[in-house]
């Protein structure tokens, strides 16, 4: 089953508001990636993590690697109506074949 | 535009019928996966490849196979579709050879209904 716990599951928030959400495991992985899917779409890369305790940014976003390597977070400074969609969070095991497992995903939705 | 290519866009079909996903890349990619996205689960991993010739099972592989037979090409097939199986595929591909970043580039998606 899932091995990522991802929260919230949805978020409605107004236009200009900052938005923060998470990932926890009860493994330890040795990568953290966020992915956003806009509608109708397949996800798309937005930032990746390769060190415990790494904090990244990419433009309005910001993500973190947990020291404990089982928890990772991003989060979006002054929500635009472009940044609707769903968010997921990934995690490559240190162990196994290298492949990612994926969060329960996070649904963004803005009010102007 | 270099990417994946995944057919048919969206298929509805009866329960018991033989039903095979296309998925093409480009970009010669070593490694491809095929997940399914279900509303509060998120993408869950059916099957992936890491090279030409290899397979391997993910989380839910039961009721779909695959085969890698050339570097491009991932085939996802459902020998006698189940109304479970209703879903949206996505076809993944990444660079596990030259790159060790874990980055998966995603096709659209194929939007599959049994009936």
């Amino acid at each position: 089953g899932q091995q990522l716990n991802q929260s919230p599951q949805s978020m409605f928030i107004q236009e200009g508001e900052d938005v923060s959400m998470n990932c926890t495991s009860s493994s330890i992985f040795n990568t953290w990636l966020w992915y956003k899917q806009d509608p109708g779409e397949g996800p798309v890369l937005l930032i990746a993590l390769y060190k415990a305790g790494e904090l990244t940014s990419n433009g309005r976003l910001t993500a973190q690697f947990g020291i404990t390597r089982k928890d990772s977070f991003l989060n979006i400074s002054a929500s635009i109506p472009s940044d609707v969609g769903i968010y997921f969070c990934a995690g490559r095991q240190v162990q196994g074949a290298q492949k990612l497992v994926f969060g329960q995903g996070t649904r963004l939705t803005i009010n102007p | 535009i270099a990417g994946i290519t995944q057919a048919p866009t969206s298929q509805i079909l009866a329960a018991g019928r033989r039903m095979t996903l296309r998925c093409t890349q480009d970009m010669r990619h070593n490694a491809m996966y095929w997940y399914r996205q279900d509303l509060g689960l998120g993408l869950r991993l059916i099957h992936y490849s890491n090279t030409a010739g290899t397979t391997g099972k993910g989380e839910v592989p039961d009721g779909y196979s695959v085969s890698r037979a050339n570097t491009d090409d991932f085939p996802l097939t459902l020998a006698s579709a189940v109304p479970s199986q209703t879903s949206v595929y996505f076809c993944a591909s990444s660079d596990s050879i030259r790159s060790n970043t874990g980055e998966l580039f995603f096709g659209e998606g194929s939007r599959l209904t049994v009936l």
